[in-house]
């Protein structure tokens, strides 16, 4: 079972309009939660990094948030443009009593129409 | 500085045949680590070299294997080809390894081989 969930799979939505995307994990313990955003045809771009004692973490138009004690994490865009159209990727890192293994989810796929 | 680069960009195979993929990383960097990215399966961690040394691997059969030199420079291997790896296979790379709770180190992905198997 994958221990990261991505939901929703996908989601349409109009130029300017912010949206959330949401990772819920079940990897413990963890060291780190990332965002990646990966353009079609492209391989993925970090977005966030931030440890499980981190909150919020903000680049430009997007900011995640942490709950560690949810084990949830969002990824919220504001003010969408047509640019931010691309698959969204959670990728939760375990601590080092896990032994090695960043676990990705499956990504949401994001399409901002004009 | 340069990107991570990856050769070929894409590829056609038949069953059976083997394949060699190559990656550079960022110059300077040490981790590299290859990934296997289908639509169904999403990313999945093939395994990590550190200074020539693979680290972690992660659950697929012999068939994949990889190796790295001392330039950082790495290659994946798969053999005897079935037709479910076609697939995009990434390479990333960071400065140290990116596991364990001292690092956040950022990895840097390349754009991709792109693999179909026939």
């Amino acid at each position: 079972k994958n221990q990261v969930e991505q939901s929703p799979q996908s989601l349409i939505i109009l130029e300017g309009k912010n949206c959330t995307l949401q990772c819920n994990y079940t990897v413990s313990p963890f060291s780190n939660l990332r965002w990646y955003k990966q353009d079609t045809g492209r391989g993925p771009v970090s977005l966030t990094i931030m440890t499980f004692s981190e909150n919020t973490k903000s680049n430009g138009r997007y900011t995640a948030t942490l709950d560690a004690d949810t084990k949830q994490s969002s990824l919220h865009i504001t003010a969408s443009q047509l640019s931010d159209s691309a698959s969204y990727i959670c990728v939760v890192g375990p601590g080092r009593d896990s032994g090695y293994a960043l676990n990705f989810g499956k990504g949401t796929s994001l399409l901002v129409t004009p | 500085k340069a990107g991570v680069t990856q050769t070929p960009r894409y590829l056609i195979k038949t069953r059976g045949q083997q394949v060699t993929l190559s990656c550079s990383p960022i110059s300077g960097h040490r981790s590299v680590s290859w990934y296997q990215q289908t639509p169904g399966q999403g990313l999945q961690f093939l395994f990590e070299y550190f200074s020539e040394t693979q680290r972690n691997k992660g659950n697929f059969p012999g068939r994949f294997s990889g190796r790295q030199f001392s330039n950082s420079r790495s290659e994946m291997n798969v053999s005897t080809l079935e037709l479910g790896d076609s697939a995009l296979y990434l390479c990333a790379s960071s400065l140290f390894y990116p596991q364990g709770s001292r690092y956040q180190e950022t990895q840097y992905f390349g754009p991709g081989t792109r693999l179909l198997v026939l």
